[in-house]
């Protein structure tokens, strides 16, 4: 079955704990997004990536850290967590930056 | 700058009225695309429709239909004979094919379809 997944789903944490959300798909897709999720503000983009070893900042890269090794895997990383990172985040993935992006489930984080 | 403006934050409707959610965008690029979205109560992202600059045609799916006009940069999302299941958050989105990779997101509209 084609998917992104992401895990954890669910995940709390304190302030100044680094955390690393996987993020993986199996549609061989060269684009792969990461967004963020906060009431009133709709899905913002952290970080994208068109390849391998192809990184670009979004919209709120500050506090964020991805890394693309390998073409199914994007983790998104926060090497210090701090409340205001409390959020809803998804993984998205595509061909390329104009096609249909296919989203992971999501994950809740909270930073206490 | 905004660049998808999606300005109705949360609309009612009784089932089987029809509504339409409004989406414009800002871009300056000729070729660019457009999406619609639907997020329901469970959260998952479910995408709906792809289009792009070049293809100003409307489109009909079932109950769904989209009205994309250049002229006034919209690009809007009628639900005709609506239904409780209806109910999400549906986001606009736009991405830029001249100047960048970026993906852009309205801030959604919450639909509330009440039996």
């Amino acid at each position: 079955e084609a998917q992104v997944t992401q895990n954890p789903r669910y995940l709390i944490t304190v302030t100044g704990k680094k955390l690393t959300v996987t993020c993986s798909q199996n549609m061989n897709h060269e684009y792969m997004s990461w967004y963020r999720q906060d009431p009133g503000l709709g899905l913002r983009q952290i970080y994208y990536s068109m390849n391998v070893e192809v990184t670009d900042k979004g919209d709120v890269p500050e506090g964020y850290k991805v890394s693309r090794k390998e073409k199914r895997n994007f983790p998104l990383i926060l090497e210090s967590p701090s409340p205001n990172q409390t959020s809803l985040y998804f993984c998205a993935s595509s061909h390329g930056a104009w096609d249909t992006q296919y989203f992971g489930p999501g994950t809740r984080l909270t930073v206490l | 700058a905004q660049k998808v403006t999606q300005a109705q934050t949360e609309i009612s409707v009784v089932e089987k009225e029809d509504v339409t959610l409004d989406c414009v965008y800002e871009t300056r690029d000729t070729t660019y695309y457009l999406f619609w979205y639907k997020q329901p109560p469970s959260g998952e992202l479910v995408f709906l429709i792809r289009r792009n600059s070049f293809d100003e045609q409307n489109e009909i799916s079932g109950r769904y239909s989209w009205n994309f006009q250049k002229s006034t940069s919209s690009f809007n999302f009628t639900i005709t004979a609506s239904q409780v299941v209806d109910s999400a958050v549906y986001f606009c989105a736009l991405s830029e094919a001249d100047t960048g990779n970026q993906f852009y997101f309205g801030t959604g509209t919450s639909l509330t379809v009440i039996p």
